[in-house]
């Protein structure tokens, strides 16, 4: 059975702050998909990451996979309110089958 | 943009009762994905077809739940009778399978069940 964790599950963070979300799974694969949910919406994807030592930007936000450590980590830099919301990382066993998700990190930015 | 359609958006039933969900994909995607989402989770997949064909339905209950993708494109994703367990959000995506396997995702239907 494939698992993917996720940690930590809840995090309130201040604007301007650094923080670091981490995603831990159970299969070899070396796929890896970060989606944002807000709160009643669907999912918006925003980054896929192919390979080993995979690195994607988007504004404050960046996704690193390290297949080798099952490990996958999304970087907030400098954080502001637009950036609360649910963040769940997603692994499939292999091209064609369905995602498996963590349980979300439900993310909060305070002033 | 292509966007994966659902309807209704929002269901409220009382239990035993019928509900059906309609999915239509992004035009030309071939693989279609019922996901099940439990408030406070992560989506878990119901059921998978590619075109026509179910490729995995082993989380669906059978017993109460049914799917069907006739032509190949848009699908409908039934439940009878509805429990309270349930209520949750449904939601439909799409891809077209190669070595990049990301979903796009509809909007979904929230369905409460009283």
């Amino acid at each position: 059975e494939l698992k993917v964790e996720q940690n930590p599950l809840f995090l309130s963070m201040q604007e301007g702050k650094n923080y670091t979300i981490y995603c831990n799974y159970s299969t070899t694969s070396d796929r890896l998909y970060w989606y944002r949910q807000d709160p009643g919406k669907s999912l918006e994807s925003l980054f896929v990451l192919l390979s080993n030592g995979a690195v994607k930007q988007e504004g404050r936000l960046m996704a690193s996979l390290d297949t080798k450590a099952r490990l996958s980590t999304l970087h907030i830099t400098a954080a502001v309110h637009d950036l609360s919301a649910t963040y769940f990382c997603a692994v499939d066993m292999d091209s064609g089958y369905a995602l498996n998700f963590g349980k979300g990190t439900s993310l909060l930015v305070t002033p | 943009e292509a966007e994966v359609a659902q309807s209704p958006r929002y269901k409220i039933t009382e239990k035993s009762q019928a509900v059906a969900f309609w999915c239509d994909p992004i035009s030309g995607h071939a693989t279609l994905y019922w996901y099940r989402q439990i408030l406070g989770q992560g989506p878990e997949l119901l059921v998978q077809f590619q075109d026509e064909s179910v490729v995995d339905d082993s989380q669906l209950p059978k017993d109460r739940f049914s799917a069907e993708r006739l032509k190949g494109v848009d699908s409908t994703l039934k439940i009878q009778p509805a429990e309270l367990g349930d209520s949750a959000m449904y939601l439909c995506a799409s891809n077209t399978p190669g070595r990049n396997n990301e979903q796009f995702f509809g909007p979904g239907t929230r369905l409460t069940v009283l």
